[in-house]
């Protein structure tokens, strides 16, 4: 069954430091999404992804994030300058349509800043 | 007030119960997910629904639109169905990729 794929699966980082999460999202797929949880919270969304751009954004994705497509297969999510507060772990999904045909979430990137 | 409402959130029960997990949601919506995590942190998704119910070997996904209600059935649990379960909304506003996330049931089933 195809995965969406998430590297790395752990990162410890230090306060301050740029960040860049990646993910191999399901090839024929065309929609792409970033999520986060922070510990013991429940997961929220961060930025959706379509058409080589971005087509919703949440008020937690501000300047210091930025998503990318650098090529065909990679989808990547950067955070410029890390804050403690930046620790979570954050999924990757991908999906045909909106909604329609069911997403697929990657197994996760946990993000230590320290 | 969350726009998504899960109950309950912590589950126990015995191997070979029947069990229900409830979401409740108060904004229009164009689909629900039911989604698993595992101790490990990883998501898997269950299923999607729009209308109806939904089957997949013990689990069972209904849909209630008009009263904004969700339930997931699992039946003949097993202690692999230990897990989070959480329910996720999509709003039904043109072109919304925001997907809503309850904060999930904690279900633990004992051998």
């Amino acid at each position: 069954e195809p995965e969406v794929t998430q590297t790395p699966s752990h990162q410890v980082t230090q306060m301050g430091q740029e960040v860049i999460l990646r993910c191999v999202p399901i090839s024929n797929h065309l929609y792409f999404y970033w999520y986060r949880q922070i510990l013991g919270q429940k997961v929220e969304f961060l930025v959706s992804f379509y058409n080589n751009e971005i087509s919703e954004k949440s008020e937690i994705f501000d300047d210091q994030f930025s998503v990318e497509r650098p090529d065909g297969s990679n989808f990547t999510l950067k955070i410029r300058s890390t804050k403690l507060e930046d620790s979570a772990m954050y999924f990757c999904a991908s999906s045909d349509h909106r909604g329609v045909g069911g997403y697929t979430f990657g197994s996760g990137t946990r993000l230590t800043v320290v | 007030k969350n726009e998504v409402e899960q109950s309950p959130q912590n589950l126990t029960a015995q191997e070979g119960e029947f069990i229900t997990i409830n979401c409740s949601y108060s904004v229009g919506i164009s689909a629900l997910h039911w989604l698993q995590q595992h101790p490990g942190g990883g998501i898997v998704s269950l299923f999607m629904l729009s209308s109806g119910k939904k089957k997949h070997g013990r689990l069972i996904a209904t849909i209630n639109i008009q009263e904004k209600h969700s339930s997931l059935h699992i039946t003949a649990s097993h202690p692999r169905d230990s897990a989070v379960y959480i329910c996720a909304v999509l709003p039904g506003w043109y072109n919304n990729n925001d997907m809503r996330f309850g904060a999930g049931t904690r279900l633990t089933v004992k051998p």
